[in-house]
């Protein structure tokens, strides 16, 4: 199965800080990774997919980027309703697969 | 408007079994191959299953294979998980969810997730 390594697995920022969140895979699965935010108690929602593509309706602060093994996602300017958990997944093969989370704290 | 909501869980003896249902409204449920996945409490996501949009291409994780069961009935618009002998560990929120596309897909549309307890 390809794995998907994530770091780091938590931070701490303020609003207005850029923020960088990565995802390894250990294996190439070229474009087919996703990005998911989730809130306590809530079903995790798409931001990113196929590595790139925002998702509609997700606010343009949110970017994605990367192929292969090594993928970015970025938040230029973190808002309050943006302190969450992060995921990415892969979708190139069975069994798909998600990284452990990155959890977005209020410094 | 897209709907999916999940029922079935509930508390359940180690060894014993349940049946989760996924309801979907709001598109063409026909049309998507679907999914489980899970997450236990305070863990994050684990992918458990997912079937084609005809129910003719099955998939599992290890360590669901050869206990659970995925199906569809596009005339219900409506997804199951049986899940047999169940362990502990499978304790978890078991959400279904839609792909965006094709098969090989991320997930665009989640449910609200049903909570299933493995315990004596």
């Amino acid at each position: 199965a390809i794995q998907l390594t994530q770091s780091p697995s938590s931070l701490s920022a303020s609003v207005g800080d850029r923020v960088t969140i990565t995802c390894r895979a250990s294996q190439g699965i070229s474009s087919a990774l996703a990005w998911y935010q989730q809130k306590p108690g809530k079903a995790p929602k798409l931001l990113i997919y196929d590595a790139s593509y925002l998702e509609s309706g997700v606010p343009s602060r949110f970017s994605g980027s990367g192929s292969g093994t090594d993928f970015t996602l970025t938040i230029s300017s973190l808002q309050p309703e943006d302190f969450a958990t992060y995921y990415c997944q892969q979708f190139n093969s069975y069994p798909f697969t998600f990284g452990g989370g990155t959890k977005v704290e209020i410094e | 408007e897209v709907q999916l909501v999940e029922s079935g869980g509930g508390l359940v003896k180690p060894g014993g079994s349940l049946r989760l249902s996924c309801a979907a409204s709001g598109f063409t449920f026909s049309s998507y191959s679907m999914n489980w996945i899970r997450q236990a409490p305070g863990k994050g996501l684990e992918w458990v299953s997912s079937i084609s949009s005809s129910g003719t291409y099955i998939y599992y994780a290890d360590s669901v294979k050869g206990r659970f069961t995925i199906s569809r009935d596009n005339s219900k618009n409506s997804l199951y998980l049986q899940m047999n002998r169940l362990r502990a560990e499978d304790t978890a929120v078991y959400y279904c969810a839609s792909d965006y596309y094709g098969s090989k897909s991320p997930f665009d549309y989640w449910g609200q997730g049903t909570l299933v307890t493995v315990s004596s």
